[in-house]
């Protein structure tokens, strides 16, 4: 069965301290990884995909890199506003979109 | 990216009744989703809402309770019916294009 594991469930972290955020899978054929955030009372919003590993995407202070096991999202000098959950996800399947997520990091940022 | 959008963003309904939550995405997408998410869980797929077809329903969702509708590329429709307090939820919707994109939900309580 596939399965999306993601740790810590939840973070806190003072502004200006940096920290990774894991989300480790057991999902056969694994085409994409992906990374949500999402904010209290809102859908979730795409952040990355990674497609094979090695590879690092980065926007702002996120980059999310992808292993053969894992992947992480390191969040590099965080701001209060960058509190929210942190979603990622497997896409699995041959000609499937389907999403297998998990549990998410809720992440809090303090001043 | 695609914008979308549901109604209504937030129900209480009694048991017994049903509600129908509209999705509409502002662009063609390839695929719609129909997801479930209970509070500190994941994600779960209920459906993949097909255009024009019966949709496809994931292991533990049927279409007797969750009646789905895509008539066209932008727009489809997710019924909950002869609802329990163990539908309390919130469902959001989805629709693919180079990702997967969300709505913002709806949050339902059942009473």
């Amino acid at each position: 069965e596939d399965q999306v594991t993601q740790s810590p469930e939840a973070l806190r972290l003072q502004e200006g301290e940096s920290s990774s955020l894991n989300c480790s899978y057991t999902v056969s054929g694994l085409r994409g990884l992906f990374w949500y955030r999402q904010d209290p009372g809102k859908g979730p919003e795409f952040l990355f995909t990674l497609y094979s590993a090695g590879e690092e995407k980065e926007k702002e202070r996120l980059k999310a890199t992808l292993t053969k096991k894992e992947s992480f999202l390191h969040i590099t000098a965080p701001k209060p506003e960058d509190s929210a959950t942190y979603l990622c996800a497997g896409l699995t399947g041959a000609g499937s979109y389907q999403l297998t997520f998990g549990k998410g990091t809720k992440l809090s940022v303090i001043p | 990216s695609a914008v979308i959008s549901q109604k209504p963003s937030r129900d209480i309904c009694q048991r017994g009744t049903s509600l129908t939550i509209q999705c509409q995405v502002d662009s063609q997408v390839t695929m719609m989703f129909w997801y479930r998410q209970q509070p500190g869980q994941s994600l779960t797929l209920i459906a993949t809402a097909n255009q024009g077809s019966e949709a496809t329903y994931e292991s533990g969702f049927v279409i007797d309770k969750f009646p789905i509708s895509r008539p066209n590329l932008t727009f489809s429709t997710l019924t909950v019916s002869n609802m329990s307090p163990e539908d309390s939820s919130i469902y959001l919707c989805s629709g693919q294009q180079e990702t997967q994109y969300f709505g913002p939900g709806t949050r339902l309580l059942v009473l």
